[in-house]
């Protein structure tokens, strides 16, 4: 049984640009859920995907945003990137109504 | 507003040396508590889901209980490869809510 993917694994992208990051669920899952892990902030919930619909928002700029399509694969963007956007980017999927949730291995995003 | 914190931050061990990590807790009505485990460079890895106070869990080594305020993870007999960063998280009850809020976590080294 194939496990979350994400992709790229690595990224070093410049200030100022953006960047997009993909995430395949689990095959049946479809509630994606997307995270910002930092060194100092640990992990920081960024939002959640439900049949194509965001229902879950965390605390961060506008300048973070998502999508889900029909196949319940999701991306997110980044636009106007910071030196503090340097992070790993977590995404984890669940199944709806079954708590548990199974987290990709990441991108390691790095802003120069 | 949910919170977890995790105690202590670091934790070295010897080979066989049991002990606990110990997870604080405030949510506004608890719908799960998970323990993650977290190797360098990986997406965390899904350990155990507590649900009410006084349930325990147990795999291999790892035992998870919980009560209204904390959850603890008991290792006995640690190995070297339980090397690792174990992170707890909570989820608030609420139709459609996704979201898990963190603890930093608590890095374990074992020692041969």
């Amino acid at each position: 049984k194939a496990g979350v993917t994400q992709t790229p694994r690595y990224l070093i992208k410049t200030r100022g640009q953006q960047v997009t990051l993909s995430c395949s669920p689990i095959s049946g899952h479809r509630s994606v859920s997307w995270y910002q892990q930092t060194p100092g902030q640990g992990l920081q919930f960024l939002f959640e995907y439900f049949s194509e619909t965001q229902r879950n928002k965390g605390n961060f700029p506008g300048r973070f945003s998502g999508r889900q399509f029909s196949n319940s694969r999701s991306e997110m963007n980044v636009s106007t990137l910071e030196l503090g956007d340097s992070a790993l980017y977590l995404c984890a999927s669940s199944m709806q109504g079954v708590a548990g949730y199974t987290f990709g291995s990441g991108t390691r995003l790095t802003v120069v | 507003e949910d919170q977890v914190t995790q105690s202590p931050e670091a934790l070295r061990l010897q080979e066989g040396e049991s002990s606990s990590l110990n997870c604080s807790y405030t949510v506004s009505g608890l719908r799960g508590l998970f323990w993650y485990r977290q190797d360098p460079g990986k997406g965390p890895e899904f350990l155990f889901t507590l649900y009410s106070a006084g349930e325990e869990k147990e795999k291999e080594r790892l035992k998870a209980t919980l009560t209204k305020k904390e959850s603890f993870l008991h290792i006995t007999a640690p190995k070297p490869e339980d090397s690792a960063t174990y992170l707890c998280a909570v989820q608030a009850r609420g139709f459609g809510n996704e979201k898990l809020t963190f603890g930093t976590g608590t890095r374990l080294t074992i020692i041969p």
